[in-house]
């Protein structure tokens, strides 16, 4: 069966420090991957999906960036974090063919200090 | 663009009382729906998905059914419990898409 694995859970970091959250999906291959966000009390913001290793798409420009170095490794990176940053960060991925349901990690929470 | 409209919450409900949660979405061709829910601190979870027109979705008692002359994919359930409390996302795919369009959310709030 697929899962879908995401850490760290919870982190908390200086304002200027950097970021790595990274979410690895087994039991398939060749899946859509994406990252998504979620501010307090408010709904999604995609942030990067991705449909290919090395293929990235940017849904709203900020100082984040997403890599995709294997077919089931999908990374969230930041140079310099901002305190608007703060968040729950969700990492999903789907099948390319049939219903597309989206399959969520467990969410990553960031505090940025 | 494809867009999701779902009613504001949050909602507050006693136990086994009957909830509907209203969807309402736009989009081009047609598109597959689905309901998600998020318990607190956790990831989304599928609830119940609809792929055509009239399709009935349903699980753990929760259903909706795909209307597409009202373009609309309401939650129901006829009783709920404290443990539903959570936030519902109705979201929508269409084909040959790779984004997923979501609602904003529902809170709901079960009271014993």
């Amino acid at each position: 069966s697929q899962t879908i694995h995401q850490w760290p859970a919870t982190l908390v970091q200086p304002v200027g420090s950097p970021l790595s959250l990274e979410c690895t999906v087994e039991g398939t291959s060749n899946p859509n991957l994406y990252w998504y966000r979620q501010a307090a009390g408010r709904g999604l913001q995609l942030l990067f999906y991705s449909v290919g290793i090395g293929q990235i798409s940017s849904e709203v420009p900020q100082n984040l960036s997403a890599s995709r170095p294997q077919d089931r490794q999908f990374i969230l990176s930041s140079k310099k974090l901002l305190l608007s940053d703060s968040g729950f960060y969700l990492c999903a991925w789907t099948q390319i063919e049939g219903a597309n349901v989206l399959t969520f990690g467990a969410g990553s929470r960031l505090t940025v200090l | 663009g494809d867009s999701v409209t779902q009613m504001e919450g949050p909602v507050t409900l006693s136990e086994e009382a009957f909830l509907t949660i209203n969807c309402t979405y736009t989009a081009t061709g047609y598109p597959s729906l689905f309901w998600y829910v998020q318990y607190p601190g956790e990831g989304l979870q599928l609830l119940l998905k609809a792929t055509k027109a009239d399709d009935k979705g349903s699980n753990k008692g929760f259903e909706a059914t795909y209307r597409k002359e009202t373009t609309s994919f309401h939650l129901e359930k006829g009783s709920v419990q404290v443990s539903d409390s959570a936030v519902y996302f109705c979201a929508l795919r269409s084909g040959g898409s790779y984004i997923p369009t979501f609602g904003r959310g529902t809170s709901l709030i079960v009271h014993p």
